[in-house]
């Protein structure tokens, strides 16, 4: 049971920007961080964001994450044909007592 | 290198049993809490199971609830995942996870990813 909605696909030209939205809930956005991961084709995925909005060393500012309320958003800058993967978002349910991820997003560079 | 890698998949068939080994190397498990995220063919991540750093707090997934058991050895800085009664749709590249965020309630945030390993269940 996915809790929390990503759109299936965004794209974008090379240099454009993206947006890709996760939304939730008071059981689990409402009340808990968000992180996104960046999973490319054939590889495991790789911790993006976290704490809303937080880089881990070596991620580009390209990529920045924010929070309101019960959603979640992503924000890629300035394009790159690399940044083509599949995107998630993830927190705790508290209903649930679970980790939860988005369905995942994919990029694609036109 | 900082690295966690898993072992123990393989095919196997409906009914059996697997147990899963994770052991992470310039990276400390000590302090963190460790888990287990899997991705079956061609879907998305489905998390299976936490456990706390010192394992006094364990978290499982309704799927495998009753089957599967999680269990951390800090000496040997590793983690393991022991799977019974195994299930066609339990096939998945099963990945073993460093979690930032885990203690009574909450257990989330996944900071390291393992390379993952394949389970496949079928007769």
């Amino acid at each position: 049971q996915i809790v929390l909605t990503q759109p299936p696909s965004v794209s974008a030209a090379p240099g454009q920007k993206v947006t890709i939205s996760c939304s939730g809930s008071n059981s689990n956005i409402g009340n808990h961080y968000v992180s996104w991961y960046q999973q490319l084709p054939g590889t495991a995925p790789k911790l993006l964001i976290y704490d809303n909005d937080k880089r881990p060393s070596g991620i580009p500012d390209r990529f920045s994450g924010s929070k309101s309320g019960t959603s979640a958003t992503l924000d890629i800058t300035g394009l790159r044909p690399a940044d083509e993967a599949h995107y998630y978002c993830e927190t705790w349910d508290i209903g649930l007592s679970a980790d939860v991820f988005g369905g995942g997003t994919k990029v694609t560079v036109l | 290198e900082v690295q966690l890698v898993e072992s123990g998949g393989g095919l196997v068939k409906p009914g059996g049993s697997l147990r899963l080994s994770c052991a992470a190397s310039g990276l400390a498990l000590t302090g963190y809490g460790v888990g287990w995220v899997r991705q079956a063919p061609g879907k998305g991540l489905q998390w299976v199971a936490s456990i706390s750093s010192r394992s006094n707090y364990i978290y499982y997934a309704d799927s495998v609830k009753g089957r599967f058991t999680i269990s951390r050895d800090n000496v040997k800085n590793s983690q393991y995942l022991q799977m019974n009664s195994l299930r066609a749709e339990d096939t998945a590249v099963y990945y073993c996870a460093r979690v930032r965020y885990c203690s009574s309630d909450i257990c989330y945030q996944i900071d390291n990813w393992g390379q993952g390993t394949l389970v496949t269940v079928s007769s």
